[in-house]
């Protein structure tokens, strides 16, 4: 089974703060993924990574960047953390052969104050 | 652009009875994937069901079938013989052609619907 974990299940941090959350995956998947979760807009791709290095705009990556520097972790980082950045934060990874099933990890809950 | 749309914030069952959770798509890809996920008040987020756009039959997993109607734009989830278990969020999702490896399977997801059963 392929298992994703990211480093926190709840985060607070001030407004200003540079934030990184971190997702690993272990199933050498070479696609990655950020998502965000708000009530009422269901989940929204921030960012995706799909090799090593390579990284593309999802469909909200304003005041987000991401890293991937090893295939198995994928980092999103805030530069300088806002209150509407307050989510939930979930990273999924996807095989790049079958396209099928993405594996989610558990979520981040971020509080930004 | 793909667009899916659950509109259905909420949906009530009896336990042991079956509910259908609607949802229809947009999209001008010849080729997509069509997905349900279950998210409980734990946060994960649990795969149910798969359809491909050239599936000639619905699909099925255990007491979840996807009712596909391809005309319509449709992909509605239905639970048959409900348990309290399956009290929920459901999301469906929608991933594009790989065709020409551009989309690398990224997923747009539907609004949501939080099903409660009911004893």
């Amino acid at each position: 089974d392929v298992k994703v974990t990211q480093s926190s299940r709840y985060l607070v941090k001030r407004t200003g703060e540079k934030v990184f959350l971190e997702c690993v995956q272990d199933m050498d998947h070479e696609n990655m993924f950020w998502y965000r979760q708000d009530p009422g807009l269901g989940l929204r791709l921030i960012y995706f990574s799909y090799d090593v290095k390579m990284k593309e705009k999802g469909d909200i990556p304003e005041g987000y960047s991401v890293s991937r520097e090893k295939k198995e972790r994928f980092s999103l980082i805030l530069e300088s953390a806002s209150t509407n950045q307050t989510s939930m934060y979930l990273c999924a990874t996807l095989s790049g052969t079958t396209y099928n099933e993405q594996f989610f990890g558990p979520g981040t809950r971020l509080t930004v104050l | 652009a793909q667009k899916i749309t659950q509109t259905q914030p909420g949906m009530f069952v009896q336990e042991k009875e079956a509910v259908t959770l609607d949802c229809t798509y947009d999209t001008s890809d010849p080729s997509y994937g069509l997905f349900w996920y279950k998210q409980p008040s734990s946060g994960e987020m649990i795969f149910l069901i798969y359809q491909g756009s050239y599936d000639q039959q619905n699909a099925t997993e255990g007491r979840y079938s996807l009712n596909f109607q391809k005309a319509r734009k449709s992909a509605n989830l239905v639970i048959s013989a409900s348990q309290l278990g399956d009290s929920a969020m459901y999301f469906c999702a929608m991933r594009g052609s790989n065709a020409g490896g551009t989309s690398y399977g990224k997923l747009t997801f539907g609004q949501g619907t939080i099903l409660t059963v009911h004893p």
